[in-house]
């Protein structure tokens, strides 16, 4: 069974611009969650979406935001980039929604903003 | 407050031996269940073994187990025989029930295994 996949892998992108990142989760996973890796704050929960609607939202502007398509694939957005953005960014997927269910991550993209 | 604390920013063990990375964690879900993961500098988060909150065992993968001591809030990772492939970081995150989806993680503890 496949893993997590994300694409890219890797990013370089300028204040200012936009970027999206893609994350298909394992087969048969509902469950779809993104983080947010920096050395400073660590590993910070962006939002997780399950049945393509927004389940829950982490602490962070306005200018993050995702979605889920009807394959349970997500993406995440984020607009008008700033220096503080360059990251590491992790998706997980897990069957369902729950304290109980594992969650399985992705290589991440690392996001550098110049 | 912290709700996952892991206070061993560095380790070294020996290659071989045996080795706890702690952590404790706070919560008043009496649900959630706490996971930890591997990560090593190539950024994947690889999943090493679970503990829900009811589990009236310790979990076991392999030569991962996890030290599960409810009343104190603790649930430090125990390594046994240490290999080289095992430097890494290793996070400590839970997962409440009543939260119903995000993992919150500890910093992290940061392994060194020696030959």
């Amino acid at each position: 069974k496949a893993g997590v996949t994300q694409t890219p892998r890797y990013l370089i992108k300028t204040r200012g611009q936009q970027v999206t990142l893609s994350c298909s989760p394992i087969s048969g996973h509902r469950s779809v969650s993104w983080y947010q890796q920096t050395p400073g704050q660590g590993l910070q929960f962006l939002f997780e979406y399950f049945s393509e609607t927004q389940r829950n939202k982490g602490n962070f502007p306005g200018r993050f935001s995702g979605r889920q398509f009807s394959n349970s694939r997500s993406e995440m957005n984020v607009s008008t980039l700033e220096l503080g953005d360059s990251a590491l960014y992790l998706c997980a997927s897990s069957l369902a929604q729950g304290g109980h269910n594992e969650q399985f991550f992705g290589p991440g993209t690392r996001l550098t903003v110049l | 407050a912290q709700k996952i604390t892991q206070t061993q920013p560095g380790m070294f063990v020996q290659e071989k031996e045996a080795v706890t990375l702690d952590c404790t964690y706070d919560t008043s879900d009496p649900s959630y269940g706490l996971f930890w993961y591997k990560q090593p500098s190539s950024g994947e988060m690889i999943f090493l073994i679970y503990q829900g909150s009811y589990d009236q065992q310790n979990a076991t993968e392999g030569r991962y187990s996890l030290n599960f001591q409810k009343a104190r809030k603790s649930a430090n990772l125990v390594i046994s025989a240490s290999q080289l492939g095992d430097s890494a970081m290793y996070f400590c995150a839970m997962r409440e029930h009543g939260s119903q989806g995000n993992l919150i993680f500890g910093k992290g503890t940061k392994l060194s295994v020696k030959p």
